[in-house]
């Protein structure tokens, strides 16, 4: 059974902190995916990996970063967090060769005071 | 960029009922896969299910198909027999620039009604 776990279902932070979400699959998948997800916006990419140390911005990457040193874990980084990041921020990942289908993990839910 | 639009933010259907949620894409890619993902509330959220755009037959999973008009960039979910355990935000989704990423819709919030 295919797994994507985070390490956070919810998190209470302050603004300027650094914060860590980490993201971990266990289907040895090359592609990982952190999106952000708020009402009425969808789901939003924020960075996107192929490979161990590679990877891609997407929509939204400001005043993120990421980590990618294993290809199974994948962390998200608010290098100082700001109460506009306040959301849910959801982890995925697919084999690679554009068939597609994304495995998600079940979410945290951030809040920045 | 990729557009994906679905026109219907919420919806509310009695239980035993038929509902299609629409959805219309933009992609510049040839061969592609088009997805419905399912997110039940406060839960993960899990494939409903996957077309591909090179098959001209609709995909089809137990209560959930799929009416894909290519031509039109149309992709629409049909939900058959409406349970409440289908109560769940529903997003489209398509590929964006070369089929390892894909571009979301903003969802469409069914609610089944008992």
């Amino acid at each position: 059974d295919v797994k994507v776990t985070q390490s956070s279902r919810y998190l209470v932070k302050r603004t300027g902190e650094k914060v860590f979400l980490e993201c971990v699959q266990d289907m040895d998948h090359e592609n990982m995916f952190w999106y952000r997800q708020d009402p009425g916006l969808g789901l939003r990419l924020i960075y996107f990996s192929y490979d161990v140390k590679m990877k891609e911005k997407g929509d939204i990457p400001e005043g993120y970063s990421v980590s990618r040193e294993k290809k199974e874990r994948f962390s998200l980084i608010l290098e100082s967090a700001s109460t506009n990041q306040t959301s849910m921020y959801l982890c995925a990942s697919s084999l690679a060769g554009g068939q597609g289908t994304q495995y998600f993990g079940p979410g945290t839910r951030l809040l920045v005071l | 960029a990729q557009t994906v639009t679905q026109s219907q933010p919420e919806m509310s259907v009695q239980e035993a009922e038929t509902v299609t949620l629409s959805c219309t894409y933009d992609t510049s890619e040839s061969n592609y896969y088009l997805f419905w993902y399912k997110q039940p509330p406060s839960r993960q959220m899990i494939l409903v299910i996957r077309q591909e755009a090179y098959k001209q037959q609709n995909a089809t999973e137990n209560r959930f198909s799929v009416n894909f008009q290519k031509a039109a960039k149309s992709f629409s979910l049909k939900i058959s027999d409406s349970q409440l355990g289908d109560t769940a935000m529903y997003f489209c989704a398509s590929p964006n620039f070369g089929n390892e990423k894909l571009t979301f819709g903003t969802g469409t919030r069914l609610t089944i009604i008992p």
